[in-house]
């Protein structure tokens, strides 16, 4: 399968743990983007990287949220001291062009 | 306002109906425009482009109204499997920005 690929899938965490979240682009695909789902709204747009440059960053990306993508090639998203607000889906997308293709997601659940 | 305002149904419609969604965006400057579908608990995904000439792609139909800020998509002879969430999309800007800018979505129920 030569789709975008997420990991985890599924995430419990205690309030004020640190998770971290990886995303793996289509290969070939130096665009990676992140967006938060959550129940019954469309995906929010996080973050964007063209290679390894964060080019643009979402006022819904607090400071308790950091990405990177240090060869331009996966990516990670980490959340400090996750609140229980955080509970959503984060979803990855990468792009060579205009269209973006999406993973599977990561369903976190704050407890 | 939202950026991209869509109605979020439900449209429950027979199957073999036409139904079509339409979308509202903000911004004049937006540059690109999709529709992507949406199943219950998984990712979006690409089910088409919208061009300012309007395309058409099988039984879907989309249209761009640029004066109207306005996108449309048509779905002829509804099947069963059409059912799920369509997601209007909206990139509002030039330059670097890569950001999409999605509706809330309209929730397609088709019926036997």
């Amino acid at each position: 399968d030569t789709g975008v690929s997420q990991d985890p899938r599924h995430k419990i965490t205690k309030r004020g743990q640190n998770v971290t979240f990886r995303c793996d682009p289509i290969s070939e695909h130096n665009r990676l983007y992140w967006y938060r789902q959550t129940l019954g709204q469309g995906p929010e747009f996080l973050t964007y990287f063209q290679n390894e440059a964060q080019l643009e960053k979402s006022r819904l990306l607090s400071d308790r949220f950091s990405a990177e993508r240090p060869k331009g090639s996966f990516s990670t998203l980490e959340i400090q001291r996750t609140e229980q607000g955080d509970s959503a889906m984060y979803l990855c997308a990468s792009s060579l062009l205009r269209e973006q293709y999406f993973g599977p997601g990561t369903r976190l659940t704050v407890t | 306002r939202k950026e991209v305002e869509q109605d979020p149904g439900p449209f429950n419609v027979p199957e073999g109906a036409t139904v079509a969604f339409n979308c509202t965006y903000s911004n004049s400057a937006s540059q690109s425009f999709f529709w992507y579908r949406q199943d219950c608990r998984k990712e979006p995904k690409l089910l088409m482009s919208v061009y300012s000439s309007g395309n058409e792609d099988g039984r879907f139909t989309a249209q761009l109204n640029r004066a109207s800020q306005y996108i449309s998509l048509l779905i002829r002879d509804s099947k069963l499997s059409d059912s799920a969430t369509y997601l209007c999309v909206v990139n509002p800007g030039s330059g670097n920005t890569g950001k999409l800018i999605f509706g809330q979505g309209t929730t397609l129920q088709v019926k036997p």
